[in-house]
């Protein structure tokens, strides 16, 4: 079955370090986004790609960065971690045609001490 | 700015009676409106969506409510189960150009036994 995946599933790091979110998917989608959760703010983007080397900047991606170097990956990269990232982070694919169901990962939950 | 804004924050209900969520959106652009269901240490998943050329859109105990002219939209459950207890998020989208989802805050349901 078609699915996707993140890893790790959980982090903890430490402040202004370098940081990478895995997120893989088998179901061939051009679409990819990368959220983060937090309490009171529902699910925010943070950067989407709409295919290979197709990259853009989300609502909250100040010190984030993605790149899109095949159609079924699409890492996070925090460049230099702040408390202020500390979140649960979520990988989501959605077919490039119709584009309106997006399939979520399990999250990433992240702790920058 | 908030695009989409989600009432109540949580909801407690009683097995068997109606749980009623509330968004209000005021992108008059969106013309897809969903409603994601997420469960603890899970990511969120589709539960149920409607276009604005309907009023109402029904799936087994989950009904979506939309008004339009009022730019709100509502998920009501019937008969409510414990197993029903998780967070809710609306979501609304321009269909074909952007494909990105504008989240709603979540709401965080629990149904007692």
């Amino acid at each position: 079955d078609a699915e996707i995946t993140q890893s790790p599933r959980h982090k903890i790091t430490e402040t202004g370090r370098q940081v990478t979110l895995a997120c893989h998917q088998t179901w061939n989608h051009n679409n990819m986004f990368w959220y983060r959760q937090d309490l009171g703010h529902g699910l925010r983007l943070i950067h989407y790609s709409y295919g290979v080397q197709d990259t853009n900047k989300g609502e909250v991606s100040d010190g984030y960065s993605v790149s899109r170097s095949n159609t079924e990956d699409l890492p996070l990269t925090l460049e230099s971690a702040a408390s202020s990232q500390t979140s649960v982070y979520f990988c989501a694919s959605s077919e490039s045609r119709v584009g309106e169901t997006q399939y979520f990962g399990p999250g990433t939950r992240l702790l920058v001490l | 700015q908030q695009q989409v804004k989600q009432s109540p924050q949580s909801l407690i209900v009683q097995k068997g009676g109606i749980s009623i969520i509330n968004c209000a959106y005021e992108n008059t652009a969106f013309d897809y409106f969903p409603w994601y269901q997420q469960f603890p240490g899970k990511g969120p998943a589709l539960l149920i969506a409607i276009r604005p050329d309907v009023s109402e859109k029904k799936e087994g105990r989950f009904t979506i409510s939309f008004n339009k002219s009022a730019k709100q939209f509502s998920l009501h459950i019937m008969d409510s189960q414990p197993g029903d207890s998780a967070t809710y998020f609306c979501a609304a989208l321009v269909s074909g150009s952007a494909r990105q989802l504008t989240f709603g805050s979540g709401t965080q349901l629990t149904v007692l036994p």
